[in-house]
């Protein structure tokens, strides 16, 4: 089957690291997102994944295992600002069933306190 | 750049009336759009796959003749939902897929919608 883990929720101090983990288990496996969803709000695109290893971008990286299925969004010198829901998304491989569609994950509600 | 509107931002409708939504892509061409829903607190459930002159392909336990879609250009796709019930209540996300751009979906800012 198709499946995809993240914790529902973190909570973290301003300034603090967070570490965003997600696993899944899905066939057709072309690369991960992660998206940042505010309250109320569409979800805006943070990074993508395709090759194993360190994506850094800012205050934020992704790292993507293919082999372990594994990957984790690191959130470093955390705003308040921060707070909100990450969602880890799979992408499948481009086929006339697939498209390149997203399977989300439920999302991990990041919470942080002053 | 990547951008991409929906509208109506929110919409409140009587249960029987159709709810058409429209995504546009403004600075780029989207070869591929994707329709989602989601419910409060949770995540996004995709409902199906529009490609720009083709007929759209539907998620398992999609309706299609509830919810029509049609893509009828390279920047815009629209979503009808027909009949529309209180249980058809929720926030619809679309996004685009600019072929030339990698894999990566933008999304719209989404409709709300409230069927009394």
């Amino acid at each position: 089957g198709q499946n995809i883990d993240q914790p529902t929720e973190m909570t973290a101090t301003e300034g603090a690291i967070v570490q965003i983990n997600c696993t899944y288990q899905t066939s057709g496996f072309n690369g991960l997102f992660w998206y940042q969803q505010h309250a109320g709000e569409a979800p805006t695109f943070l990074s993508y994944n395709v090759l194993d290893g360190l994506e850094e971008k800012g205050r934020f990286s992704s790292f993507l295992s293919r082999s372990k299925g594994y990957s984790y969004l690191l959130l470093k010198e955390l705003q308040m600002k921060d707070s909100a829901s990450y969602l880890c998304a799979v992408s499948h491989f481009m086929t006339t069933d697939s498209w390149g569609k997203l399977q989300f994950g439920a999302g991990t509600q990041v919470v942080v306190t002053p | 750049g990547a951008v991409v509107s929906q509208h109506p931002s929110r919409v409140i409708c009587k249960s029987g009336t159709s709810v058409k939504i429209e995504c546009r892509s403004l600075d780029f061409q989207a070869t591929t759009m994707f329709w989602y829903r989601q419910f409060p607190k949770q995540s996004l459930m995709l409902m199906a796959t529009s490609n720009e002159g083709s007929k759209a392909t539907y998620e398992q336990g999609v309706e299609k003749d509830k919810f029509l879609i049609n893509h009828a250009s390279l920047t815009l796709s629209t979503l009808t939902v027909t009949s529309a019930h209180p249980e058809d209540s929720s926030f619809y996300i679309c996004s685009a897929r600019d072929s030339e751009r990698g894999e990566t979906q933008y999304f719209g800012p989404g409709t709300r919608l409230l069927v009394l």
